[in-house]
């Protein structure tokens, strides 16, 4: 089993909608969470980061984070086309796991005009 | 400002060759990490370097795997008898020390025939 699950998609949704994105992990040490987006044949870009259990919010993006449950999720309010992509969920452990993020498989997101 | 540059873009080699990828990362950055994204597995970690350090080479998946780096700025990261198993796009990134944002590449599109 990985540590990081995600569920692949792919999803596809209407222009406007609200979506909403999840990973569970099974590793309790991770502490930082990530949310990378890679548009095809590019490197990831980080549009979130939270630091343990909460919410954050930037945007139309807003991340969550359940560290009871192993849960994070990420919502997108009023998608547009350009969000397109691929959604990467990241997490780190910190201490000695400095910087080795393990990542989800990613959800492929279409958004259609 | 330039970010993280990878060359070459695409590589396609002979299974048994050797190859040899470069990082450059963005100017300043102290911190620089190696991950491999394949289909089957997603997105990898690789390997970590502090300066010309490497404190993390756990994701290294074998022996014929290296990397080095010099100057605390270019990365290369060598691939000894390639397989094709190897095949899959090695991404690089870069953070400024203890900043958990990393900025990633395009990233290397290696094919092994």
């Amino acid at each position: 089993q990985k540590e990081v699950e995600q569920d692949p998609g792919p999803l596809s949704v209407p222009e406007g909608a609200i979506v909403s994105l999840n990973c569970t992990y099974s590793n309790s040490a991770f502490q930082y969470f990530m949310w990378y987006r890679q548009y095809s044949r590019k490197g990831p870009e980080l549009l979130m980061y939270t630091y343990s259990s909460g919410n954050k919010e930037d945007g139309r993006f807003t991340a969550q984070v359940d560290k009871s449950s192993k849960y994070i999720s990420l919502f997108i309010r009023d998608s547009q086309p350009s969000d397109s992509a691929t959604y990467l969920c990241a997490m780190d452990a910190g201490g000695t796991s400095y910087g080795k993020l393990t990542f989800g498989q990613g959800t492929i997101l279409t958004v259609h005009p | 400002g330039a970010g993280v540059s990878q060359s070459p873009s695409n590589k396609v080699t002979e299974k048994g060759k050797d190859v040899e990828l470069r990082c450059d990362p963005i100017s300043g950055h102290t911190a620089l990490y190696w991950y491999r994204q394949s289909l089957g597995q997603g997105l990898e970690f690789l390997i970590y370097f502090q300066g010309n350090s490497a404190p993390d080479k756990s994701g290294l998946p074998s022996d014929r795997f290296s990397a080095e780096r010099t100057g605390g700025s270019v990365s290369t990261l060598t691939i000894q008898r390639t397989q094709q198993e190897d095949s899959a796009v090695y991404l690089c990134a870069s953070s400024l020390l203890g900043d958990r944002e990393q900025y990633f590449g395009p990233g290397t599109r290696l094919t092994v025939t």
